[in-house]
């Protein structure tokens, strides 16, 4: 079966700009995880969502949002880029949400701040 | 809060060597413990887990054993290829919990020379 697919691979935007990651969960997980892996802070939480609910959000400012739909997808936004929001982005499937059920990560979407 | 800490990498082996990454936990609860595996431009994978005490997890020859005394999930795997080479990753998560989220260590890089 497909497994989870991030878009776009990726990004370069310029400092103040906003930008949307798309995820598309595999085929029947209904819950969704971001993750930002940078090499100074590692992999930090986001959020998480389970049918269109956000049910935990990381220590990460407002700028920092995201949805689902109701078809699983899921995506996030970040608002005013900063420089230091240059990292690549995760997000993980799951049926029930990690630590209940297993966790597949898609490969990522790089995001460069220039 | 809980966290995960991990050996300082790179790690740097010959072809057919021993591994040991050294992976310790602080838990509040009784958590599962994880090892995941980044290939370079890759997304994580689950590489092996252990849901309780004294439990081992194990998959494609390494290993891990769950030790609640020493609060310790070490990763290990007799004769490491090249193909070997990779990030690994330690992380912890509570099954039936809210938070959804998974916990991890900083990386361990592995370098395997032929």
């Amino acid at each position: 079966k497909a497994g989870v697919t991030q878009t776009p691979r990726y990004l370069i935007k310029t400092r103040g700009q906003q930008v949307t990651l798309s995820c598309s969960p595999i085929s029947g997980h209904r819950s969704v995880s971001w993750y930002q892996q940078t090499p100074g802070q590692g992999l930090q939480f986001l959020f998480e969502y389970f049918s269109e609910t956000q049910r935990n959000k990381g220590n990460f400012p407002g700028r920092f949002s995201g949805r689902q739909f109701s078809n699983s997808r899921s995506e996030m936004n970040v608002s005013t880029l900063e420089l230091g929001d240059s990292a690549l982005y995760l997000c993980a499937s799951s049926l029930q949400g990690a630590g209940n059920t297993e966790a597949f990560f898609g490969q990522g979407t790089r995001l460069t701040v220039v | 809060g809980d966290s995960v800490t991990q050996m300082e990498g790179p790690v740097t082996l010959s072809e057919e060597a021993f591994l040991t990454i050294n992976c310790t936990y602080t838990a509040t609860g009784y958590p599962s413990l994880f090892w995941y595996v980044q290939y370079p431009g890759e997304g994580l994978q689950l590489l092996l887990k252990a849901t309780k005490a004294d439990d081992k997890g194990s998959n494609k020859g390494f290993e891990a054993t769950y030790r609640k005394e020493t609060t310790s999930f070490h990763l290990e795997k007799g004769s490491v290829q090249v193909s070997d080479s990779a990030v690994y990753f330690c992380a912890l998560s509570y099954s039936g919990d809210s938070s959804y989220k998974l916990i991890f260590g900083s990386g361990t890089r592995l370098l395997v020379r032929p």
